[in-house]
């Protein structure tokens, strides 16, 4: 079976405090993505990379980065939290680079509050 | 802008048929995706069109109109298990996908 793993399900944070989710698949897939999803909102694409070390700011890339320092894991990095962030975050894969329109996989979500 | 627009809430009855809508407004087409999410789950992929008309598979079926810029995912047979949200997202011309809101379906015995 395909996989992809968000490291925490629920994490609770600090305003201030620096947050790091982490995703890893294991399908051997070039892009990956991460997204935060609000209720009464459609997904919402923070940043992508289609290779390692690669990255391309997405829809709501501010106050967040990434890191893809290997081809099986993409992190998302909150330098310093805000209530704002409150969200549920998923990352997803596909192949194929820029142009693939192949459907994604996703891993089961972060649920992050920040109080 | 980029838009795409789902109904927010459906109910149906489980055995019946109901029938998902979807329009949009995008910056060029390269597909349309229709992704099924149960409560505190991932979502997960149903149907892929880039061609007008009806793509059937076993109890689900999702139809395109690139002219009318409008899609639907029909479910046939409905299961308590159907009870989800059905997200519907548009590849645009530059590859990004666009993502509607996504519909909640209630099922009701």
């Amino acid at each position: 079976d395909v996989k992809v793993t968000q490291s925490s399900r629920y994490l609770v944070k600090r305003t201030g405090e620096k947050v790091f989710l982490e995703c890893v698949q294991d399908m051997d897939h070039e892009n990956m993505f991460w997204y935060r999803q609000d209720p009464g909102l459609g997904l919402r694409l923070i940043y992508f990379s289609y290779d390692v070390k690669m990255k391309e700011k997405g829809d709501i890339p501010e106050g967040y980065s990434v890191s893809r320092e290997k081809k099986e894991r993409f992190s998302l990095i909150l330098e310093s939290a805000s209530t704002n962030q409150t969200s549920m975050y998923l990352c997803a894969s596909t192949t194929g680079g820029p142009e693939n329109t192949g459907e994604l996989f996703f891993g089961e979500g972060s649920r992050l509050t920040v109080l | 802008g980029q838009n795409i627009d789902q109904p927010t809430e459906m109910t149906a009855t489980e055995g019946a048929i109901v029938q998902i809508n979807c329009t949009y407004q995008t910056s060029g087409f390269n597909g349309l995706f229709w992704y099924q999410q149960h409560a505190g789950e991932a979502p997960t992929f149903l149907s892929y069109n880039v061609l007008d008309g009806l793509e059937e598979k076993g109890r689900f079926s999702s139809f395109l109109s690139r002219s009318k810029g409008y899609s639907y995912l029909l479910l046939k047979e409905l299961q308590m298990k159907d009870s989800a949200s059905y997200l519907c997202a548009v590849t645009d011309s530059n590859y990004q996908l666009i993502w509607g809101a996504g519909t909640k379906l209630i099922i009701k015995p």
